[in-house]
């Protein structure tokens, strides 16, 4: 198992400029998330989807877009980036078995950057 | 709401020192605990985990206690060594329609040196 794969590795984008961050995973996980990593603030739940067809906004959706057609994809959008923005975005995943408890497995991470 | 609060780093140990990362939450309900390690360059994974109170989560010689009464999930290593050096992460998931998400702490960057 590839377990949760993100790409790209690294981005920079112009203000305005949208682009799409790639999350995959192969272990047949229902519960899908976004988080972004910012210094002295940990990470911050952007949105997450509980299975294909339905997603749900966290903390900070405002300027994100997701979608979640299969199991295995949950890209994220960036409509018009902003300098805000920048970070660094993970991905997780982990099983949803109803009231259980849950490990969530991390991509390595996407550094984006906006001038 | 739900927070978490984890002692104020960065933290820089000799080698064979004993560790001690301070974490302490605000929930509803009974939340799980969680430590998460970075190091660097990669992604998160899961440290060491506690689902109820006075629980005890366990791994790699790193070690934390759910407590409910004082609301805290210290981690505690009795011999640091120069590859623990990374950032750790609490957290905390709440019951109910909250589960998988995940609420952090601002982490604690730990740098060991020989």
């Amino acid at each position: 198992n590839a377990g949760v794969t993100q790409t790209p590795k690294f981005q920079v984008l112009k203000t305005g400029q949208s682009m799409t961050l790639q999350c995959a995973q192969d272990m047949n996980h229902e519960y899908m998330s976004w988080y972004r990593q910012d210094p002295g603030m940990g990470l911050r739940l952007i949105h997450y989807s509980v299975g294909a067809g339905i997603t749900d906004q966290g903390e900070v959706p405002n300027g994100y877009n997701v979608s979640r057609s299969t199991t295995e994809d949950f890209p994220l959008r960036l409509l018009s980036a902003a300098p805000s923005q920048t970070s660094v975005y993970f991905c997780a995943s982990s099983l949803s078995t109803g009231t259980g408890l849950y490990e969530q497995y991390f991509g390595p991470g996407t550094r984006l950057t906006v001038t | 709401g739900n927070s978490v609060t984890q002692m104020e780093g960065p933290v820089t140990l000799s080698e064979e020192a004993f560790l001690t990362i301070n974490c302490t939450y605000t929930a509803t309900g009974y939340p799980s605990l969680f430590w998460y390690v970075q190091y660097p360059g990669e992604g998160l994974q899961l440290l060491l985990k506690a689902t109820k109170a006075d629980d005890k989560g366990s791994n790699k010689g790193f070690e934390a206690t759910y407590r409910k009464e004082t609301t805290s999930f210290h981690l505690e290593k009795g011999s640091v060594q120069v590859s623990d050096s990374a950032v750790y992460f609490c957290a905390l998931l709440a019951g109910g329609t909250s589960y998988g998400k995940l609420t952090f702490g601002q982490g604690t960057i730990l740098t060991v040196h020989p």
